[in-house]
């Protein structure tokens, strides 16, 4: 059964600061996995999908990278903002996406 | 339309109440997947359907829970006779092709069911 971990479960830094989110997951038999952004009483937006054959995407100040033989996703946010502050989830998609618990982001100005 | 679109926004039931959460996927979608969100948790998987076929219904916690999207676009999650332990956020996504081949899931902004 898969199961997909994300450390830290909490993550309190100050504006501008680099910082990486972990993400690792059980069964390497993946087709993708997508890292979404969810901010509270609000549904979930995707931020980057990597497919299984990929190792890295990025999108403007993020970056995710992708190991499927050792099950680890990082997602990394450059020069962080108050505005990244959010939940951050990642899942993976075996034949149903199966999600973490989230890491709740907090940057403070 | 442009994204996922779900109703109603917020739902408060009396327990033993029944209720009806509806799922207006992306259009020309083919996959639409609920998922159920317990406060402080990550989505859980309930059921998924390709086209108007339920593939999947290994999620759904009781049978108090029914799906349906019979005509393979908007869905309908019934969930008879509410429990306390049914409140979360239940969330609708779909896919142009399930998933697989890179194309990733777009959720909507999810039904919040109170159950009182």
């Amino acid at each position: 059964k898969q199961e997909v971990t994300q450390i830290p479960a909490a993550l309190s830094v100050p504006e501008g600061e680099n910082l990486v989110l972990n993400c690792s997951f059980t069964d390497s038999a993946i087709y993708n996995l997508q890292w979404f952004r969810q901010d509270p009483g609000k549904g979930l937006t995707s931020l980057l999908l990597i497919q299984s054959s990929q190792r890295e995407q990025t999108s403007g100040r993020l970056n995710a990278s992708l190991d499927k033989s050792s099950g680890r996703s990082t997602l990394y946010i450059a020069a962080s903002q108050p505005g990244d502050s959010a939940t951050y989830l990642c899942a993976v998609f075996g034949g149903k996406l199966i999600f973490g618990q989230g890491t709740e982001l907090s940057v403070k100005p | 339309g442009a994204g996922v679109s779900q109703s109603p926004r917020y739902k408060v039931a009396k327990r033993g109440q029944d209720v009806a959460l509806r799922c207006d996927p992306i259009s020309g979608h083919v996959s639409l997947f609920w998922y159920q969100q317990a406060l402080g948790q990550g989505p859980e998987f309930l059921t998924y359907f390709q086209n108007e076929a339920q593939l999947d219904k290994s999620g759904l916690p009781s049978d108090r829970f029914f799906a349906e999207r019979p005509e393979g676009s908007v869905s309908t999650l019934k969930i008879q006779r509410t429990q306390q332990e049914d409140s979360a956020v239940y969330l609708c996504a779909s896919s142009l092709a399930g998933g697989v081949g890179g194309y990733g899931y777009t959720f909507g902004s999810g039904t919040r069911l109170t159950v009182v």
